[in-house]
């Protein structure tokens, strides 16, 4: 099977503009979680989807928000930008079970 | 108190040694904990993952609890060189769904 895939993998932007991350789970995974590592933080959850839901949510402002379609793709936008949102941008998925969550590559976002 | 502590290291091994791997957890009602390395400039890699109910081991390396003392061990015999990396140790957060929350990860650093 493929792996998650995660698109851009490498994004630069200013302060105050918007991004849109998109990532594809593994075929036949309903969960996409969204994670963001810092070296400082470290990985940090943002938010969970399935089924088109979004069951968990993180301790991250309303500028982060997502999305999943109906074939599980899930994307993430961040709006106005800050340089603190500079992280690699992480998405999971998982049949449904926390312990098989699969990584993508990442997205690796600078904001200038 | 974080609900995930790891010592950051690097814990240094010689080639053919055991590295032991350490993570605290804070909340006693943790069902299960999982393991993932993390090579440098990529995303984490699911090693291994335990329940509360007993340890297990694959292959080289095995993951020990010890709920009394509220610690998770990852061993990992024979260490190769191909085994630098970071490891992170990860927890369920509280209220289901596949959310999960990480340690700040232990540097592996195996001498040949």
């Amino acid at each position: 099977k493929a792996g998650v895939t995660q698109t851009p993998r490498y994004l630069i932007k200013t302060r105050g503009q918007q991004v849109t991350l998109s990532c594809s789970p593994i075929s036949g995974h309903r969960s996409v979680s969204w994670y963001q590592q810092t070296p400082g933080q470290g990985l940090q959850f943002l938010f969970e989807y399935f089924s088109e839901t979004q069951r968990n949510k993180g301790n991250f402002p309303g500028r982060f928000s997502g999305r999943q379609f109906s074939n599980s793709r899930s994307e993430m936008n961040v709006s106005t930008l800050e340089l603190g949102d500079s992280a690699l941008y992480l998405c999971a998925s998982s049949p449904n079970l926390p312990e098989t969550q699969y990584f993508g590559p990442g997205t690796r976002l600078l904001v200038l | 108190q974080k609900e995930v502590e790891q010592n950051s290291g690097p814990l240094s091994v010689p080639e053919g040694a055991i590295a032991s791997l350490n993570c605290t957890y804070s909340d006693r009602g943790s069902q299960s904990f999982f393991w993932y390395r993390q090579y440098s400039g990529k995303s984490p890699e699911l090693i291994m993952f335990i329940y509360s109910n007993g340890d297990k081991e694959d292959g080289r390396f095995t993951a020990q609890l010890n709920k009394a003392s509220q610690y998770v061990s990852l061993l990992i015999r024979d260490s190769q060189p191909s085994d630098s990396a970071t490891y992170l140790c990860a927890v369920p957060l509280t209220g289901g769904g596949n959310k999960l929350t990480f340690g700040t990860g232990t540097q592996l650093k195996v001498e040949l």
